[in-house]
């Protein structure tokens, strides 16, 4: 099946500072999701992205769904403490089959 | 609370015991799926079922799994003879089914430990 990979795996950065992580997939996707896990709880959506080249907000958070469509990028800008958790992009292999998960990038801020 | 609701939060089971799991699904989703996230990794779909009709199984999903969605609402999902393997986040969650709108919503999980 279709594997979505994430970059980069994992990542510190100081608070307030501005942060990019991005999903690739070998094959098209029709539609990017992009989830926020925090400890011990389920995936929470955070933007859904449906068309090539689309750029949405959700506050501090921007994603884009990239124009080859292989690709998705996800930016938060002035990050605080609770934006510490594993985030992950995800999409239906084809149409509106059930969604893949890529592994996640997991974010750490300092205070 | 109108979210997906999962049930029980933890369980703690011996090798070679039965456990369900139970999942409610958002009220007009008719579509429930079954996750399996094991640690630094991303959910891994297990099943799925569209109102009460279980459409696919993935090959993680061995005979000693079964999954029901009796009426179309709520879901259970069973291991028999559980393994020290099985331990993981055992997560539900709910669409509308729509090839337009692909949003699923997730529940806060089951976490399952076989010792």
């Amino acid at each position: 099946g279709q594997q979505l990979n994430q970059s980069p795996q994992s990542m510190f950065i100081q608070e307030g500072e501005d942060v990019s992580m991005n999903c690739t997939s070998s094959s098209i996707f029709n539609t990017w999701l992009w989830y926020k896990q925090d400890p011990g709880e389920g995936p929470v959506l955070l933007i859904a992205l449906y068309k090539a080249g689309e750029l949405t907000s959700n506050g501090r958070l921007t994603a884009q769904f990239g124009i080859t469509r292989k690709d998705s990028f996800l930016n938060i800008s002035a990050s605080i403490p609770s934006d510490v958790g594993i985030y992950f992009c995800a999409g239906p292999n084809s149409g509106n089959t059930p969604l893949v998960f890529g592994k996640g990038t997991r974010l750490s801020v300092i205070a | 609370d109108t979210g997906v609701s999962q049930d029980p939060r933890h369980k703690i089971t011996k090798r070679g015991q039965n456990v369900t799991f139970r999942c409610d699904p958002i009220s007009e989703h008719n579509r429930l799926y079954w996750y399996r996230q094991t640690l630094g990794q991303g959910p891994e779909f297990l099943t799925y079922f569209q109102n009460e009709a279980q459409l696919e199984k993935s090959r993680l999903l061995s005979d000693r799994f079964s999954a029901e969605r009796p009426k179309g609402s709520f879901s259970t999902l069973e291991i028999q003879r559980t393994e020290q393997g099985d331990s993981a986040m055992y997560l539900c969650a709910s669409s509308l089914g729509l090839t337009e709108n692909t949003e699923a919503f997730f529940g806060q999980g089951t976490r399952l430990t076989v010792v």
